[in-house]
């Protein structure tokens, strides 16, 4: 049964670069089916879509956070990573990651297994 | 205006149903979505329940059971999630999410109570 960890500091000082990982078990990261997303969730809020990536290297990233963000594969690891620059308070959230099934033809569907997330604070 | 608009809290007895509204953004029409439906209990991630596009078209999660269901209300302009037979269990936030203009938009979840 495929499961997603994420790894990371769940403390980043302001300014700084958050980077977390997320390890993929149970299937191959390198399968053409699906592709691999990060979303967050501010404390007591809603979900925000962050960005989503391809083994191939194919990404997509919410326009509001693309300067800052950078969605990566690597694939002798079976895991992905999420770096999100120049953070704020605004930033603190619980960070998914999260797949999502290949449609047929190009692009993809909504995220299906989720992650149990990780708490990031971002503080002095 | 936001793209998707979800009412924030919904009430319903145990046993029944609850129709949760998900309304898309006035000009953005509901009929050429795929609305994607989630359910979150405090603490854990979100649980994917099912996408629907249309009757012929939709796709139920893993394990979801099937008192769970989507639809639309094209007069509304809003996909919908019904959950019958409630259970105490059902009490959840649940958002939906749709593909648009490149970016995958969550509504801002509603809380159901189950009474």
């Amino acid at each position: 049964q495929l499961q997603l960890q994420e790894s990371g500091p769940g403390l980043v000082k302001p300014s700084e670069t958050l980077s977390l990982t997320c390890t993929v078990s149970g299937g191959s990261i390198s399968s053409s089916s699906y592709y691999w997303g990060w979303i967050r969730q501010p404390p007591g809020k809603g979900l925000e879509w962050i960005a989503t990536t391809h083994y191939t290297g194919s990404t997509r990233y919410n326009p509001s956070l693309q300067s800052r963000v950078t969605i990566s594969v690597d694939t002798s690891q079976n895991h992905f990573s999420l770096r999100l620059s120049s953070v704020t308070a605004a930033d603190t959230a619980v960070y998914f990651c999260a797949r999502h099934p290949a449609a047929t033809g190009s692009g993809f569907y909504g995220m299906d297994v989720w992650g149990q997330g990780t708490t990031v604070t971002v503080s002095s | 205006q936001a793209v998707l608009t979800q009412p924030s809290s919904l009430s319903a007895s145990l046993g029944a149903s609850a129709s949760l509204t998900c309304t898309l953004r006035s000009g953005i029409n509901v009929g050429i979505y795929w609305i994607y439906w989630y359910q979150q209990k405090p603490g854990s991630p979100p649980q994917y329940l099912l996408r629907y596009k249309s009757d012929s078209d939709k796709q139920q999660g893993s394990g979801v059971p099937s008192r769970f269901s989507g639809s639309k209300d094209t007069s509304a302009n809003a996909g919908i999630l019904l959950i019958s037979g409630l259970q105490s269990e059902d009490e959840a936030d649940y958002y939906c999410l749709i593909w648009h203009i490149n970016t995958w938009v969550f509504g801002g979840g509603t809380k159901l109570t189950v009474l």
